[in-house]
Parts: C-alpha cells; structure tokens; sequence
C-alpha cells in the first residue's frame, strides 16, 4: 500500500467549478510534488515544494494554484478548467536530504473537465 | 536542460524471454537516472535508480539497468519476461550538478508480456 494518499480517485467538473485535490504523506519526507500525466506525453512537473515553500513553478496556468500547510499535506485547487485539463494527477514525495532519494507516488486523481 | 526519450511506444515480448525497454537522456553535467514502473490506476513505483559506480544496477522484481555514458543510454533489462510485468515504464533522469531537485520523465514504454 502507497504512504502517499489521493484524494479524491476520480473527479468530473464543469469549467466553472472550483475543486481542490488533496495529497497526504505517511513517510516523513520533506519535500512534495505534482505531476500531469497525458496519454502518451512524458509526466509533466507542475510543482516542487521543499519544507513548505515553493522551489519550482514550471510555467503553470494560474487556474492551477498549489498550496502546502504542512510537510505531509499538498493541495491542488483548481478553477476554470479548460477540457484539456484533463488528465491523471499525481502527487509525490521525497525525502529532500536525499538528492538522489526516489520519488513515492500516491495512485492518483483522475480528472474529467467537460 | 534535461530531457529523456523513449524511443518504442510499446515492446511485445513471450513469457519467458529476455526483455529491453531503451532509454537516452540529456543532460547537460552528469546524470542521475531512474526507473519507474506504473500498473493500470496505480502511481509510478520505483524500480532502480544509477548515481555512480558500476554500470550495471539491479533492482525490484529482477530487473537491471545499464548505464552507458558514451552512448547516453540507461536501458532496462529482465533475462526472463514474466507475464505480471506487462505496465507502463517510465525512464526518468536528473542532472546531478544543476541542482534541481525534480525528476524529467520520458513518455512511457508499455511492456505487454504474451503468455
């Protein structure tokens, strides 16, 4: 069973929702990430968090909009999503110590923008 | 700037047989990579991972990996193909002396395995 929790598995919403993803960590690692995975297209990072504070921003859409309270818990909130938004979610984690620790990811947000 | 490319779409392989799912990156000073394997509505899971030393990693489930520097590959390889390996692979790297702490993923390899 992953430490890394997703929530919710699956989400559908209309462009003018706001929603919000959650990620929880059990593993005491102290650094956080989202990724969007598209069929047949590499992961792409959209967020880095390092003890809380934001390290890297890859030239998200601010309709994405990340927020980290604590080490062990990561949000997406989303608003005015477009279709191709949708996609796969994935939270990770890792220990920041570690440059070359592995990423442990939680089993994702599948979500449906219509 | 740090990239990955997996070449092949999908790999077909017989129960049985030896299996090599390729993998090149890009980077600009010397690499860390990594190998994921990710089952149907699941994360990615860490396979095996290179940061220095022998070229040839082992890892989870009997696979290894090679590391070769002049051709800036980090293929993965399994001597004997299982059908419960058929996934999606994902080869993964970081430049050790930029810094970054994010991984760059390639776009996946699906390995389905015939019994």
């Amino acid at each position: 069973e992953t430490g890394v929790t997703q929530t919710p598995r699956h989400l559908v919403m209309g462009m003018t929702n706001k929603k919000s993803l959650k990620c929880e960590q059990h593993l005491g690692h102290n650094a956080m990430y989202w990724y969007k995975q598209s069929a047949k297209k590499p992961l792409e990072l959209m967020f880095v968090y390092s003890l809380e504070e934001r390290v890297e921003n890859n030239s998200v859409p601010s309709r994405f909009s990340p927020e980290c309270p604590n080490s062990s818990h990561l949000f997406l909130h989303l608003h005015t999503l477009q279709p191709e938004d949708s996609a796969l979610y994935l939270c990770a984690s890792s220990q920041e110590s570690g440059v070359n620790s592995p990423l442990h990811f939680g089993n994702g947000t599948r979500l449906t923008v219509t | 700037a740090q990239s990955v490319a997996q070449p092949e779409d999908q790999v077909n392989v017989a129960e049985g047989n030896p299996l090599t799912v390729k993998c090149t990156y890009s980077v600009s000073g010397n690499p860390y990579l990594f190998w994921y394997v990710q089952y149907p509505n699941r994360g990615l899971q860490f396979l095996l991972k290179y940061i220095t030393g022998d070229n040839l990693v082992k890892g989870s489930y009997g696979f290894e990996a090679e590391f070769n520097k002049s051709q800036t590959s980090f293929h993965l390889k399994k001597p004997s193909a299982l059908v419960s390996d058929s996934a999606l692979y994902f080869c993964a790297v970081r430049d050790r002396d930029t810094g970054r702490r994010a991984l760059t993923f390639g776009s996946g390899t699906r390995l389905q395995v015939q019994p």
